[in-house]
Order: C-alpha cells, then sequence, then structure tokens
C-alpha cells in the first residue's frame, strides 16, 4: 500500500491473477485519481474517483473510495504483462494541488 | 487530437547553468497547464500550475520559475541549475476543472541531469 507521504510497496503477480494497490491519505479530499506510469515514460490517467463516489470502474480496473477511514484501492483483474508499472494514487482537495503517493511498483510475470 | 509536446527530451547541465524547458499542447482550447518534478525512483511533486495565459501560480519553491506566454506554451526555467534540480520533467494539461479535482494529461516528460 501507499500513504500520500510515505513509503511504497512492490507487487508481483502472474500474468490474469488479480491484484490490489492501496492508498491512503491524511487530509479531506474532494477528488482522488489513479495513474500508472511505465518506466520512463509520464503517468497515464487512469480513472478520477470524487468523494462522493464510492466505486469506479475502467474496463479492467476498479477503483473504490471509503472517505470515512480515507482509503482508496484499485484493483485489476486478469493482469497482462503490459500492466507492469508504478501505480500512484493522487489526492486533491476542491481543486488545489495534486498529492501523489509514493507509488506501488507492479510486475506482471508470465 | 489534442497531443502535448515537451522539449528537450533530454538535458545534461552544469550547476550554475541556465535551463529552459518547454511544454506545448495542440488541439485544446485553453488548457490548464501543470509542471511536475519526478526525482529519480520517486513520486511527483507538482511545481506550478496556470489556468490562463500570462497567470502561473507556485506550488513548490525549488528555485524555479515558470510562464506561460501563450495559451498552449509553458515554460519552466531557472537563471542556475543546482545539483537538486536533476530529475524527469512533466507538463500536464487538464480542461475545466482545475487541478485534483479534473483529469489530468501528462506530457512525455524530459530528463534532466545536473553535474
Amino acid at each position: 500500500s501507499q500513504l500520500a507521504e510515505e513509503n511504497s510497496w512492490a507487487l508481483s503477480v502472474h500474468e490474469g491473477e488479480s491484484v490490489t494497490v492501496n492508498c491512503s491519505y491524511k487530509t479531506s479530499i474532494t477528488a482522488l485519481q489513479w495513474y500508472r506510469q511505465k518506466s520512463g515514460k509520464g503517468p497515464a490517467q487512469l480513472i478520477l474517483i470524487r468523494s462522493n463516489e464510492r466505486e469506479k470502474r475502467n474496463g479492467r480496473l476498479r477503483a473504490t473510495l471509503d472517505t470515512s477511514s480515507q482509503s482508496s484501492s484499485l484493483s485489476i483483474t486478469a493482469t497482462r504483462c503490459e500492466d507492469t508499472a508504478v501505480y500512484f494514487c493522487a489526492s486533491s482537495n476542491s481543486g488545489t494541488y495534486q498529492r501523489f503517493g509514493t507509488g506501488t511498483k507492479l510486475q506482471v510475470v508470465p | 487530437a489534442q497531443t502535448i509536446h515537451q522539449w528537450p527530451v533530454a538535458e545534461i547541465k552544469a550547476v550554475g547553468s541556465p535551463l529552459s524547458l518547454g511544454c506545448t499542447i495542440k488541439g485544446k482550447s485553453s488548457p490548464n497547464l501543470y509542471w511536475y518534478w519526478q526525482a529519480t525512483g520517486g513520486t511527483l511533486q507538482q511545481l506550478f500550475y496556470s489556468i490562463t495565459v500570462g497567470q502561473v501560480e507556485s506550488v513548490v519553491q525549488l528555485n524555479l520559475s515558470a510562464s506561460r506566454p501563450k495559451d498552449d506554451q509553458f515554460i519552466l526555467s531557472t537563471e542556475k541549475l543546482l545539483l537538486s534540480h536533476s530529475g524527469f520533467y512533466l507538463c500536464a494539461w487538464s480542461l475545466g476543472d482545475w487541478g485534483g479535482d479534473a483529469e489530468q494529461f501528462f506530457g512525455p516528460g524530459t530528463r534532466l541531469t545536473v553535474l
């Protein structure tokens, strides 16, 4: 899991398995975004979930948001080797700057 | 289709030398623009944002400055580079709601090495 200001984790799964990346934040938010960054590239936005939403999906991706526990998760089903990347969550409050987590490195092996 | 271009792709500069990095957005009118910095293996830190031409707000002071001379252009610069400026610089854009409440789309980045 990753915290807005703390250490990252690394995960390794086999292709076809499901995986969940967790994120928690410390202040109230209006939105939280999940990004994927492949080595040497800019981040790609995956899902934006607003504080009044509990779940959002994008293909094989599913993000949840629990404002009571100040946490979010990103689940990937049927993982593929191309899902190998660093996954970041980023929180914001009323359009102020985004605070990025430290990232979770996911490796999907054949 | 909208495209975001950053230049140069990579730079190797000496400590104390000046720097100018650029970002251009094509295909979108009046985007909100952002500069981020990422240390190698680290997280992203937002540096600046701009919601209109000529207006730039600083988020973090790292002895850098930014300007938006045109609607589709964002420039990051400094007169004197420090070793700590090394890293990956990313430009991003969004429309409508600004900041973290809007989907942001990132450019390919510029890799800066300060020696």
